[in-house]
């Protein structure tokens, strides 16, 4: 099983859409989360980090569930912009003490 | 400019040649990373160091070696390139300050696309 899970997708969602992609992580000790955004062929850049329960910016909502071991990311009022794939990284210690990616959700928004 | 850089961009190799990917960095940032990136499988990290003297092997360390020539460089070798080591790899930055915190960011370079025939 996978240390991180996520939806592959592809999501096709139309402007003005919200949308929501989960993600669940194995290791219960995982102790940080964050969404990260990766264009096509392009390096993945930080998109929003996890606290707690949950953090808001602007249109992008991400909340954390430990009982449950998921993090979920929502996007309202999708834009043509937000064309991209969706990593969820959960930060865990132990063999190498480093960031777990998931494989990524891809979102198409279409006009 | 870029704040991480990696070269070459793409590289086609032949299997058995050994081929070194660079990574330079003007963030300021002590630790350093290689990922490799697969489809469907995400990213997975190859080897971490945190400092000049500190070099650890990562998730899929087997027929790669590191170099931490300074604390802006780090390049992955590969000793005898096969074909299942083509992939998109990535070198990537963080600050020990924020690491593993709700801060904590990497920053990664813009991937080197490499094919092994």
């Amino acid at each position: 099983r996978k240390e991180v899970e996520q939806d592959p997708g592809p999501f096709n969602v139309p402007e003005g859409a919200t949308v929501a992609f989960n993600c669940t992580y194995s290791n219960s000790a995982s102790q940080s989360f964050f969404w990260y955004r990766q264009d096509c062929r392009k390096e993945p850049k930080l998109l929003m980090s996890v606290y707690s329960s949950g953090n808001e910016d602007g249109r992008f909502t991400a909340q954390l569930n430990r009982a449950s071991q998921y993090i979920s990311l929502l996007i309202r009022d999708s834009k043509l912009s937000d064309s991209a794939t969706y990593l969820c990284v959960a930060y865990s210690r132990g063999g190498y003490n480093k960031l777990i990616f998931g494989a990524g959700t891809r979102l198409a928004v279409h006009p | 400019d870029a704040d991480v850089t990696q070269t070459p961009r793409n590289r086609i190799t032949k299997t058995g040649k050994r081929i070194m990917l660079e990574c330079s960095q003007t963030k300021g940032h002590d630790r350093m990373y290689w990922y490799r990136q697969d489809p469907g499988l995400g990213l997975r990290l190859i080897y971490y160091s945190f400092d000049v003297k500190d070099i650890n092997k990562g998730e899929i360390s087997d027929g790669y070696s590191v170099s931490r020539q300074a604390q802006a460089k780090f390049s992955l070798s590969l000793e005898s390139a096969i074909p299942n080591q083509t992939a998109l790899y990535f070198c990537a930055t963080s600050d020990s300050g924020t690491s593993g915190g709700p801060k904590d960011t990497q920053y990664f370079g813009p991937g080197t696309r490499l094919t092994v025939l």
